[in-house]
């Protein structure tokens, strides 16, 4: 069965500190990866996704994710984090026609 | 990527009441679902909604509850019946047509139940 973990249910960094999201995956089969984010009374938008094509991923606002089988891990990271990143982004793992979702992890960003 | 639209956006509502949510979208869809996102919680899988037959629900979930309607490929509702203040969530849509599982969702509905 297919499952996401992620580690850390609330990051704080500076303005201008590198951002890391943890996420680490269980699947049976090469999976699809998906990172997710949510701004204060909105719905989901997609930052990026994982479909074998390449293990680096480059995503909107800067994002990219890597994708490593070894450590079935697929970590959200930006060089420099801006106050708009400021958010809940969720990890998910693309199983049959369904999405499993990881329980999410909120940023805050300080000035 | 599709355009998305939920009507409504909000609302708050009596227990024992029921609200339909309205799905809308721009161009047609193979696949469309609706999920609950509890305060402060992730998103869970409510059902498929399958256009021309029942909806597909996820443990936990059963049709009496969560009536879904889905007439064509642009467009599904969502009734949550007889409500409690335990149906307090926000209500998302989503769509999906590659074979990738790559989903977009609507703007959500925050529904309050007192």
């Amino acid at each position: 069965a297919q499952s996401v973990t992620q580690l850390g249910s609330h990051v704080s960094v500076s303005e201008g500190a590198l951002v890391l999201l943890r996420c680490n995956y269980s699947s049976s089969v090469p999976p699809y990866l998906f990172w997710y984010v949510q701004y204060p009374n909105q719905g989901l938008q997609l930052l990026l996704k994982y479909t074998s094509a390449a293990t680096l991923v480059k995503g909107i606002n800067g994002f990219e994710a890597e994708f490593k089988k070894s450590e079935t891990s697929f970590h959200l990271t930006k060089p420099s984090a801006h106050m708009s990143d400021a958010a809940e982004y969720f990890c998910a793992v693309g199983y049959t026609d369904k999405l499993i979702f990881g329980t999410g992890t909120r940023l805050q960003v300080f000035p | 990527s599709a355009v998305i639209s939920q009507k409504p956006s909000r609302d708050i509502c009596q227990r024992g009441t029921s609200l339909t949510i309205q799905c809308q979208v721009d161009s047609q869809v193979t696949m469309m679902f609706w999920y609950r996102q509890q305060p402060g919680q992730s998103l869970t899988l409510i059902a498929t909604a399958n256009q021309g037959s029942e909806a597909t629900y996820e443990s936990g979930f059963v049709i009496d509850k969560f009536p879904i309607s889905r007439p064509n490929l642009t467009f599904s509702t969502l009734t949550v019946s007889n409500m409690s203040p335990e149906d307090s969530s926000i209500y998302l849509c989503s769509v999906a047509s590659g074979a990738i599982n790559e989903q977009f969702f609507g703007p959500g509905t925050r529904l309050t139940v007192l």
